[in-house]
C-alpha cells in the first residue's frame, strides 16, 4: 500500500521550543488525521484536518494542509518533556470504510 | 470516553500454536480494524469490520482471519502462528463507515518463539 513519510523521523528539542513534524502522502485525501502513540503504548487521535480546509487549531497544536502539495504539518508550540512521543499522520483517502494509511512516524523528544 | 480494550499486553506462542487476539469497544462502534505495527514499517491494515460478521481484507491479511460475533468484539486469529508474526498488534474503532478518527487499545505485543 502508499504510505505516507514523516519528516524527520526524529526530532529532539529542549522544553518551551517549537516542533514541527512534516507528512506527505501520494493518494487523495477525505481527510489527514495525526496521532500520537507514547512508547509501547496505543495511539490517541489529536486532531483532524479535511480535505478543504487549510490550518486547523487545537491548544498547542497547529495543523496545516496543503492538497496542492499533498502534504501537511503538526506544530507543537511551548514543547513539554509530556510530549515526547511518536507522531503518526493518516490519510482517510477516497474509500467509504474509513480505512486511513499511516506514516512511519516522527519520534519527538522534548528535554526537560 | 471510547474504551478499546485488547486481551493481554503481553503474550508468547510457539511456532504453529493458533493464537487468538481479542478486542473489545464499548461505545457501541461500528468499524473496528486490526494493524500490525513494526519498527521501520510503521501501521499496517490487517483486517477491518464494518459490521456483525462482515470482515474486509486490508493489505497484510495473509496469515490472519477474524472474527465479529458481536458489535462490540473483534477477534484476531493466527491459524499457525510463525516467527515473521512476532509483532505488535494493535485493535482500532470508529463511529461507523466513514473517514473519522479511530480509537486504539493498548496493544498486545506478541512474540513467537
Amino acid at each position: 500500500s502508499q504510505q505516507g513519510e514523516e519528516d524527520p523521523q526524529a526530532l529532539s528539542i529542549q522544553e518551551g521550543e517549537n516542533a514541527t513534524m512534516n507528512c506527505s502522502y501520494k493518494t487523495s485525501i477525505n481527510n489527514l488525521q495525526w496521532y500520537r502513540q507514547n512508547s509501547g503504548r496505543g495511539l490517541v487521535h489529536l486532531i483532524l484536518i479535511r480535505s478543504n480546509e487549510r490550518e486547523k487549531h487545537s491548544g498547542r497544536l497547529r495543523v496545516t494542509l496543503d492538497t496542492s502539495k499533498k502534504s501537511s504539518s503538526l506544530l507543537i508550540t511551548a514543547s513539554r518533556a509530556a510530549d515526547t512521543a511518536s507522531y503518526f499522520c493518516a490519510n482517510a483517502g477516497g474509500t467509504s470504510y474509513g480505512k486511513l494509511t499511516f506514516g512511519q512516524g516522527t519520534i519527538l523528544t522534548v528535554h526537560p | 470516553d471510547v474504551k478499546v480494550t485488547q486481551s493481554s499486553r503481553y503474550l508468547v506462542k510457539r511456532t504453529g500454536e493458533k493464537v487468538f487476539l481479542e478486542c473489545v469497544q464499548d461505545m457501541d462502534h461500528e468499524n473496528m480494524f486490526w494493524y500490525r505495527q513494526d519498527p521501520g514499517l510503521g501501521l499496517r491494515l490487517i483486517y477491518f469490520s464494518y459490521d456483525v460478521k462482515m470482515k474486509e481484507k486490508g493489505d497484510i491479511p495473509e496469515g490472519y482471519s477474524v472474527s465479529r460475533e458481536k458489535k462490540e468484539r473483534f477477534s484476531l486469529i493466527l491459524e499457525s502462528a510463525s516467527t515473521n508474526q512476532t509483532s505488535m498488534y494493535l485493535c482500532a474503532s470508529s463511529l461507523r463507515r466513514g473517514p473519522y478518527e479511530q480509537y486504539f487499545g493498548p496493544g498486545t505485543r506478541l512474540t513467537v518463539t
